[in-house]
């Protein structure tokens, strides 16, 4: 069974800061892996979706990075914002979707 | 406007009294998907359907039904709701390729209370 663990669970920055989310995975042999953002009490929002032969996929200020045989992916956000404040989830695609705790994020004005 | 929608939005009932919660997407896809959301436990997969008449149990199909007879429909159906299905609860659908599914796209939630 696939496990996906998401460290660490909660992260505050300044405002400016650059963060960096972590997202490991037991089985390697996935079709793609999405990061989504979820808003307190809202639904899922889609960021990014790297298929499993890609390395890597950006939007604006977002990069995701996926290194499928160590079974790891890591977000980038550059330069945060009060409004990237929210919970982050990575969810990995082998026959279905199997989702992190994500990590809750707070950026200080 | 591409979307995901869910019906009723916040729901309280009662233990033992059949309920159902709407979702629709109007983006003709064929992967959609029910799940749940509680504290600790993160999201986890209910049920699935592959296209119409085809669907499948996920993680924690126990207590839930589902039907697929049409592509943009798939409701959830709490036969007997029990205190314990109280959860916040997300459809979802995206494109499927015949291997995976692409992008997911959520609807905006169900909070359900059992008392």
């Amino acid at each position: 069974k696939q496990e996906v663990t998401q460290i660490p669970a909660a992260l505050s920055v300044p405002e400016g800061e650059n963060l960096v989310l972590n997202c490991s995975f037991t089985d390697s042999a996935i079709y793609n892996l999405q990061w989504f953002r979820q808003d307190p009490g809202k639904g899922l929002t889609s960021l990014l979706l790297i298929q499993s032969s890609q390395r890597e996929q950006t939007s604006g200020r977002l990069n995701a990075s996926l290194d499928k045989s160590s079974g790891r992916s890591t977000l980038y956000i550059a330069a945060s914002q009060p409004g990237d404040s929210a919970t982050y989830l990575c969810a990995v695609n082998d026959y279905k979707l199997s989702f992190g705790a994500g990590t809750t994020v707070t950026v200080r004005a | 406007e591409a979307q995901v929608t869910q019906n009723p939005r916040y729901l309280i009932t009662v233990t033992g009294k059949k309920l159902t919660v709407t979702c629709s997407q109007n983006m003709n896809h064929e992967y959609m998907s029910w799940y749940r959301q509680d504290p600790g436990l993160g999201l986890r997969q209910i049920y699935y359907s592959m296209n119409v008449e085809v669907t499948d149990k996920g993680d924690v199909p126990e207590g839930y039904k589902v039907s697929r007879k049409e592509k943009r429909n798939f409701p959830l159906i709490l036969e007997s709701p029990s205190p314990n299905q109280t959860s916040l609860y997300f459809c979802a659908s995206s494109l499927y390729t015949g291997t995976s599914q692409e992008t997911q796209y959520f609807g905006p939630g169900t909070r359900l209370l059992v008392l």
